[in-house]
C-alpha cells in the first residue's frame, strides 16, 4: 500500500524567511511518481512538480526547490524568501508508474506573516 | 495548456436532492477521469477512476449507488450524488492527464457542495 505523510499540519514564519515543508512516502513500487500542489484558499489545486523514482537529482524553479532522497523516502519542498502569496495549503503526493491516480499527504498549511 | 474545467463551483441544496458535475477536458482527450473529495481541513481522497465507454472504478468504502460516474465521451465525465445528505457535503475534484509521455494530471478548480 501506499502511503505519504506530511508531519507538519501547519506552520507559520515570517515573510523572506526560508521554510522547508516535509513529506515522507512509503510505497512496495520501484517506479513511481512524486508530486507537490498547493492549494489556496479559493480551493483549487495548483500543480507545483512531479518526479519520477528513477530521477533523484534535486529541482530549483524560482524561490522554490525540491530535495528528493530515496534511501530516506523523503521529497521535501523548501520556498526560500517566503511571501505573503505563498500562503496556502501544500500537498505532497505520490503515484504508481502509469497510473495517475494520486494518494495524497494530509497536506501542510502554510502562513506566511507580513 | 491542459486544462479542466469543473461546473458548477459550488452547489446549496437540501437534503435528498441529487446533484449532477461536470468534469470536462478542454482541450484533450481523456480515457481516464479521476474524482476526489476533500473535507474541510482535510486531505484528498480518491473516490473512483472514471473510464470512458465503461463502468468507473471504485475506491474501498464509497458507494457506487449513490456516487453515480458516467463517462460518455472522452472529453466529459459526470458525478452525481443522489439522495444527498448533510454527510455528503463537501469539496469535490476531477483531474484528467492528456495522452504522453510525462504529461502532469490537471485538477478542474473543485464543487462545494452544501447539503442543508
Amino acid at each position: 500500500a501506499q502511503k505519504v505523510t506530511q508531519a507538519q499540519t501547519e506552520i507559520s514564519v515570517v515573510e523572506k524567511e526560508d521554510v522547508t515543508l516535509d513529506c515522507v512516502y512509503e510505497t512496495r513500487d520501484t517506479t513511481y511518481y512524486l508530486f507537490w500542489y498547493k492549494q489556496p484558499p479559493s480551493g483549487e489545486l495548483v500543480f507545483l512538480i512531479r518526479r519520477n523514482s528513477f530521477d533523484e537529482q534535486n529541482e530549483i524553479s524560482g524561490r522554490y526547490s525540491w530535495n528528493f532522497q530515496k534511501s530516506t523516502s523523503s521529497f521535501n519542498f523548501t520556498i526560500t524568501a517566503s511571501q505573503v502569496v505563498d500562503s496556502a495549503v501544500y500537498f505532497c503526493a505520490l503515484s504508481y508508474f502509469g497510473n495517475e491516480k494520486l494518494t495524497f499527504g494530509t497536506g501542510t498549511r502554510l502562513t506566511i506573516i507580513p | 495548456g491542459a486544462v479542466v474545467s469543473q461546473h458548477p463551483s459550488r452547489v446549496i441544496c437540501k437534503s435528498g436532492t441529487s446533484v449532477k458535475i461536470e468534469c470536462r477536458s478542454l482541450d484533450f482527450q481523456a480515457t481516464t477521469m479521476f474524482w476526489y473529495r476533500q473535507f474541510p481541513k482535510q486531505s484528498l481522497m480518491l473516490m473512483a477512476t472514471s473510464n470512458e465507454g465503461s463502468k468507473a472504478t471504485y475506491e474501498q468504502g464509497v458507494e457506487k449507488d449513490k456516487f453515480l460516474i458516467n463517462h460518455a465521451s472522452l472529453t466529459l465525465s459526470t458525478l452525481t450524488v443522489t439522495s444527498a445528505h448533510p454527510e455528503d457535503s463537501s469539496f469535490y475534484i476531477c483531474s484528467a492527464t492528456p495522452a504522453g509521455p510525462n504529461q502532469p494530471q490537471h485538477f478542474g478548480d473543485g464543487t462545494r457542495l452544501s447539503i442543508l
